[in-house]
């Protein structure tokens, strides 16, 4: 069975930093693109930043464009997602989601985590 | 950067009738495509990707089309289940993007 577990969210000060992270388990982990998607409350998706399966292939929404950073640990199975310069419009729950492939493109996403919320306050 | 729009934003029908949301793309995204259903508490679930394949497991009473900017879902017989906000998402190239939702509610 796919799990992703997100972990790391909590209160923080605007212009601190935070870092979240998620555990995958269930499948081949770096086979696949992994991603950040937020939802601030009573709002829609928001993709956030996305990361290949070897690491080298990222991108970032430009609403957090040089103050988040994704990357990856596939020894430990775990996506990570630094937030520096957090404001309070990054309060939303984080969501770690698995691409179908191992690019960013393409398909869709095929399996989510339940979510770790931020607040920036 | 593409940007999505979908139509209606919100709509309201009866179990059984048919229903179709419209997402449209700021430019052409081939057939990048994913549709998901979200319920209020719980975390996106992905029906449509690739514009048109079916996402194993899910009802075939749902169903996409479309390629270019323009793509549709459609809900051949809408079921209490199948109440929920429906968002489009490009996979075409980074930024990847979604739509700002379509929320179906009961008539």
């Amino acid at each position: 069975e796919v799990q992703l577990v997100e972990s790391g969210g909590g209160l923080v000060q605007p212009g601190r930093s935070l870092r979240l992270s998620c555990a995958g388990s269930g499948f081949v982990f770096d086979d696949y693109a992994l991603h950040w998607v937020r939802q601030a409350p009573g709002k829609g998706l928001e993709w956030v930043s996305g990361i290949g399966w070897g690491g080298a292939s990222t991108g970032y929404a430009d609403s957090v464009k040089g103050r988040f950073t994704i990357s990856r640990d596939n020894a430990r199975n775990s996506l990570y997602l630094q937030m520096n310069s957090l404001r309070p419009e990054d309060t939303a729950l984080y969501y770690c989601a698995k691409g179908m492939s191992g690019s960013y493109s393409g398909d869709g996403f095929d399996f989510w985590g339940q979510g770790t919320k931020v607040t920036v306050s | 950067d593409i940007q999505l729009t979908q139509s209606p934003s919100f709509l309201s029908a009866s179990v059984g009738d048919r229903v179709t949301i419209t997402c449209r793309a700021s430019q052409g995204i081939s057939g990048y495509l994913a549709w998901y259903q979200q319920k209020p508490g719980e975390a996106p679930k992905l029906l449509i990707y690739a514009a048109s394949t079916l996402q194993s497991g899910v009802p075939s009473r749902f169903s996409g089309s479309g390629s270019g900017t323009e793509f549709t879902l459609t809900v051949s017989s809408l079921q209490p289940e199948d109440y929920a906000t429906y968002y489009c998402q490009q996979l075409n190239n980074y930024p990847l993007t979604f739509g700002p939702g379509t929320k179906v509610d009961i008539k």
